[in-house]
């Protein structure tokens, strides 16, 4: 069975510095996909950032990179230029395989404050 | 990726009664999730619902508490019945893709 373990319940990040949260995961699958999520307090989920398995580089959009270490079994976001706007829950999340019609299992969440 | 129409965005329910919440997609979409986020807490997903079958529930979770209609490829249903206070939580629709886009989420106060 799949399992996302993310073991920073809350992080504390200064304006315009940078901030590494944490994921680990679990799967005996060969093929897989990360995502990462942000959830502003209204509720909804944004996409961030998207790793296959079998993908040699890390990802990166904008802002965001997503540091994959496939032997660790770890892929942890990090939000470079922190900006006020950040300040959310934001989620790891993992679906079974490559196949799209495949459900999200979801880690319990990192709160991200950032201050001035 | 697919923009996906939620609603409503939020209500308050009285014990015993049932909510429907609805999810309009701008595309065609093969599977469509229905996910349940207790307050504090991660996304679980409730079931997953295919176009012209039966929906496919998690454990834990069973039809008659949550049925769930998918009558086309655009548009998908979940309704919480005979609600106690146990079933405030936010509700999410989400279709795939790369993505995994999700709808804006229902906020659900049962009182």
């Amino acid at each position: 069975a799949q399992k996302i373990t993310q073991t920073q319940p809350g992080m504390f990040v200064q304006e315009k510095e940078a901030v590494t949260l944490d994921c680990t995961y679990d799967t005996s699958d060969q093929s897989y996909g990360l995502f990462w999520y942000k959830q502003p307090s209204s509720g909804e989920m944004i996409f961030l950032i998207y790793q296959g398995s079998y993908d040699e580089q890390n990802a990166t959009e904008g802002r965001y990179s997503l540091n994959f270490q496939k032997a660790r079994k770890s892929a942890n976001l990090v939000i470079s230029a922190s900006q006020l706007g950040d300040s959310a829950m934001y989620f790891c999340a993992m679906r079974e395989a490559y196949a799209t019609a495949s459900k999200l299992t979801f880690g319990t969440g990192t709160r991200l404050q950032v201050t001035l | 990726s697919a923009v996906i129409s939620q609603k409503p965005s939020r209500d308050i329910c009285q014990r015993g009664t049932s909510l429907t919440i609805q999810c309009q997609v701008d595309s065609q979409v093969t599977m469509m999730f229905w996910y349940r986020q207790q307050p504090g807490q991660s996304l679980t997903l409730i079931a997953t619902a295919n176009q012209g079958s039966e929906a496919t529930y998690e454990s834990g979770f069973v039809i008659d508490k949550f049925p769930i209609s998918r009558p086309n490829l655009t548009f998908s249903t979940l309704t919480v019945s005979n609600m106690s206070p146990e079933d405030s939580s936010i509700y999410l629709c989400s279709v795939e893709g790369e993505g995994y886009t999700f709808g804006s989420g229902t906020r659900l106060t049962v009182v």
